[in-house]
């Protein structure tokens, strides 16, 4: 089945530390995106990507970085310079037709102490 | 900018109740309208959609109707069962952008007692 596959589900680091979070997709879509959701706020958009080797910022990328080397994988890193880096966050991918919906991977829960 | 307003949470019904939750936007032009659901532990998934005034999306038994004129798309559902108990996200889409430009809101818990 196709789907997208995040990695780890929960990730603990000290604080100070980069951390990376793993996104592999296999729905031959061309568009991935980094959300962070937070409780009581919804979803915030932190990059997104519609092309390999392209990506662009979303509304709160400071802190973040991303790479995207292949089609199948976006990988998201964490840096030290998040300032509040505990979050749970969603990747997901779409087709880029108007109106394409967007399929989730099911999270990384992120904890940094 | 474009914003989504969803009626507070959390809300908690017994199985076979009538369920409504509300959501308001703000857009310029002509969005598209959604209903994402994220169940425990899991990233969300399309409920439904919605892309002219009038147009009622329908999935699972839930509805909702995507009203110019009040700018609105509440979603509803005649009889909730505990299965349906999860969060619940509005959201809209940009007319012409891309998916990047959704706009989501803030989401709704829902749990359902037996």
């Amino acid at each position: 089945d196709g789907g997208i596959t995040q990695s780890p589900k929960y990730l603990f680091r000290k604080e100070g530390q980069n951390v990376t979070l793993s996104c592999e997709q296999n729905l031959n879509h061309d568009a991935m995106y980094w959300y962070r959701q937070d409780p009581g706020q919804g979803l915030r958009l932190i990059y997104y990507s519609q092309i390999v080797n392209d990506f662009q910022k979303g509304d709160i990328a400071e802190g973040y970085s991303v790479s995207r080397e292949k089609k199948e994988s976006f990988p998201l890193t964490v840096t030290s310079a998040q300032k509040n880096p505990t979050a749970f966050y969603l990747c997901a991918s779409s087709g880029t037709t108007y109106n394409s919906p967007l399929h989730f991977g099911n999270g990384t829960r992120l904890t940094v102490t | 900018g474009n914003s989504v307003t969803q009626m507070e949470g959390p809300v908690t019904l017994s199985e076979e109740a009538f369920l409504t939750i509300n959501c308001t936007y703000t857009a310029t032009g002509y969005p598209s309208l959604f209903w994402y659901v994220q169940y425990p532990g899991e990233g969300l998934q399309l409920l439904l959609k919605a892309t002219k005034a009038d147009d009622k999306g329908s999935n699972k038994g839930f509805e909702a109707t995507y009203r110019k004129e009040t700018t609105s798309f509440h979603l509803e559902k005649g009889s909730v069962q505990v299965s349906d108990s999860a969060v619940y996200f509005c959201a809209l889409s940009d007319p012409g952008g891309g998916s990047e430009k959704l706009v989501f809101g803030k989401g709704t818990k829902l749990t359902v007692n037996p």
